[in-house]
Order: C-alpha cells, then structure tokens, then sequence
C-alpha cells in the first residue's frame, strides 16, 4: 500500500526559509513530485526528483533519499505569495503504467 | 500554449442524479488523469487514460466512470450522486506515460461539484 506524510500546518516568516517534509512508503517508485496550490487554484508543478539528492530551482530546492523514503522542500528569501498548500506526491509504477499518489499537503502561512 | 480546461466550473446537483465533466488536456498531450479533491481526503486518484483506454484506476466505486476521445479530451461521470461526492475534480494531462519515461502532470482548474 502506499503511505505519505507531511505535516498539516506551518508557519514562517517573509525572507526566512523553511522546510516541509515528506516521508513515504509505496512499492514501485518512480519519483517524486512537489506542487504548490493556491487556495482554490489548481495544483502547479514545482519540482521533480527520481534519483537521491538536490535539484535546485530558483528560491525552490527540493531533496530526496530513496533508501529512507523522504523528500523535503526548501523555500528561501520567503515571500507573501508563497503562503499556499505544498502537496508531496510519489509516483508509483503499476504493470505497465503510474498512478501519482498525493500527499495531504501542507498549509503554508508566511506572516509579514 | 493553452492549459488543461474543464468544464463545467461549478455544478449543483441533487442525491440520485448524475453527473458528466468534461476535461481538454494540453495540445500534444495524450495521457488523462482524474482526481478527488476533499479537504479531509486531499487529493485521491480517481483513474488515467491513454490513448483511449483506462490504464489504471483509484479505489472508487463503479459508480465513478471515464472514457477519453480519439483527440485525447475526456469526461468523467458520477452516477446516482451522494452527498460525499461533494468535491473539486481536478484532471492533470502528461505528455506520455511509458515504462522508462516520468512526465510531469499539469493540472487543470478542477470543477467544483455540490451536491445537495
């Protein structure tokens, strides 16, 4: 079964940077993605990670290792408009096909 | 290049009825995924399509169903409606879905359903 995990509600500053983790248990990984959703807006792609490791984009960095089955998101020079939901999503390989399985996300709340 | 568009943006509908929405993928993009969004479920994958045919599918009832076009657009239906089927209905398109390749999924602007 598939099992994903990031914290409900955080709280930063504007310029700060934070973290929100993801930890999960699936079978047949086949990467993981981060997106960010603006309340009532649809979800956007910010990052994508299949091997161990940083990928850097912009103020957005995001991690994975694969062994201990965790991901997080760096957010850097935080601004107002990153206050959104973060959703950890890991695609999962089945037969001949994927199916992405969502985390519940994170509320993100940056505070002036 | 255009977005995902869906359509409707928002319906109404009662207990019992039945509902069609409606979802054009990115040009070029062949691969349609559905999902549920509730604020106490997140985001539940509901099934993807390719090239016509359902190639994987969520844990939902039969009642949940979906069919995709020769031109890639697809709908989804809800039959004999509840009242926990109140939720955004998101649909992300991908460029390709295949063994050795990962696409990234692009989200359209969902179709908020009520149901009374």
């Amino acid at each position: 079964g598939q099992n994903i995990d990031q914290p409900t509600e955080m709280t930063a500053t504007e310029g700060a940077i934070v973290q929100i983790n993801c930890t999960y248990q699936t079978s047949g990984f086949n990467g993981l993605f981060w997106y960010q959703q603006h309340a009532g807006e649809a979800p956007t792609f910010l990052s994508y990670n299949v091997l161990d490791g940083l990928e850097e984009k912009g103020r957005f960095s995001s991690f994975l290792s694969r062994s201990k089955g965790y991901s997080y998101l760096l957010l850097k020079e935080l601004q107002m408009k990153d206050s959104a939901s973060y959703l950890c999503a890991v695609r999962e390989r089945a037969d001949s096909s994927y199916k992405l399985i969502f985390g519940s996300g994170t509320r993100l709340l940056v505070r002036p | 290049k255009a977005g995902v568009t869906q359509t409707p943006r928002y319906l109404i509908k009662t207990r019992g009825q039945q509902v069609t929405l409606s979802c054009s993928p990115i040009s070029g993009h062949r691969s349609v995924s559905w999902y549920q969004q509730t604020p106490g479920q997140g985001l539940q994958f509901l099934f993807e399509y390719f090239s016509e045919t359902q190639r994987n599918k969520g844990n939902f009832p039969g009642r949940f169903s979906g069919r995709q076009f020769s031109n890639s657009r697809s709908e989804m239906n809800v039959s004999t409606l509840e009242l926990g089927d109140s939720a955004l209905y998101l649909c992300a398109s991908s460029l390709v879905v295949g063994i050795q390749r990962t696409d990234t999924q692009y989200f359209g602007p969902g179709t908020r359903l009520t149901v009374l």
